[in-house]
């Protein structure tokens, strides 16, 4: 089984700190993904990276930056966390030729 | 471009009761169809998908949903509901071919009552 695995279950920050949220699989996939989720306005996609050291940005990149180094870790940066950024994160892989996504459990992050 | 409409946020029924949960979708190009479910407190995961062939595609806990693409719908549907089927269902579609990139509808959180 695909296992997608995230450094925090919940996380509680202050305005203004540096936020590190860590993404982790086991399958050799190629393309990782960052979601933020909210109530009412389902899943949208932050970035997503095709292959190590590259990065693409999703729909909602702007107060985010990202990292890959190596295939199997996508790290999530906030430079300086804001109260707006209070949400849940999201981390998933896939194949290519699939297109099923595997989830991560999930980040509860609240920004004070 | 592509978008997801679930036209549900929520749906709340008896257990037992059948059950049926709305997506439909737009696209310029051939689509792959996803459902997945998030029980609370988890991340999401797969229910079904369509890839090709057979429009009626069925999941290992009893929900099938059915590819229409006159329609361009891919509702879900359970014959009878558990409790334990309460959690929140997300339709989502990504092309067929080149990108890879899925969009995802808003969500219907389904609220099966004892």
């Amino acid at each position: 089984d695909v296992k997608v695995t995230q450094s925090s279950r919940y996380l509680v920050k202050r305005t203004g700190e540096k936020v590190f949220l860590e993404c982790v699989q086991d399958m050799d996939h190629e393309n990782m993904f960052w979601y933020r989720q909210d109530p009412g306005l389902g899943l949208r996609l932050i970035y997503f990276s095709y292959d190590v050291k590259m990065k693409e940005k999703g729909d909602i990149p702007e107060g985010y930056s990202v990292s890959r180094e190596k295939k199997e870790r996508f790290s999530l940066i906030l430079e300086s966390a804001s109260t707006n950024q209070t949400s849940m994160y999201l981390c998933a892989s896939t194949m290519s030729s699939t297109n099923t996504q595997y989830f991560g459990p999930g980040t509860r992050l609240t920004v004070l | 471009a592509q978008s997801v409409t679930q036209l549900d946020s929520q749906v709340p029924v008896f257990e037992e009761a059948p059950v049926e949960l709305r997506c439909n979708y737009s696209s310029s190009v051939s689509v792959y169809l996803f459902w997945y479910v998030q029980y609370p407190n988890q991340g999401l995961q797969l229910l079904l998908k369509y890839l090709s062939g057979s429009t009626l595609v069925e999941s290992i806990n009893g929900f099938e949903a059915e590819f229409n693409k006159s329609q361009t719908s891919f509702h879900l549907r359970k014959p009878s509901v558990h409790i334990s089927d309460t959690a929140e269902y997300f339709c989502a579609v990504s092309p067929s071919g080149g990108s890879y990139i899925p969009t995802f509808g808003r969500g219907t959180s389904l609220i099966v009552h004892p």
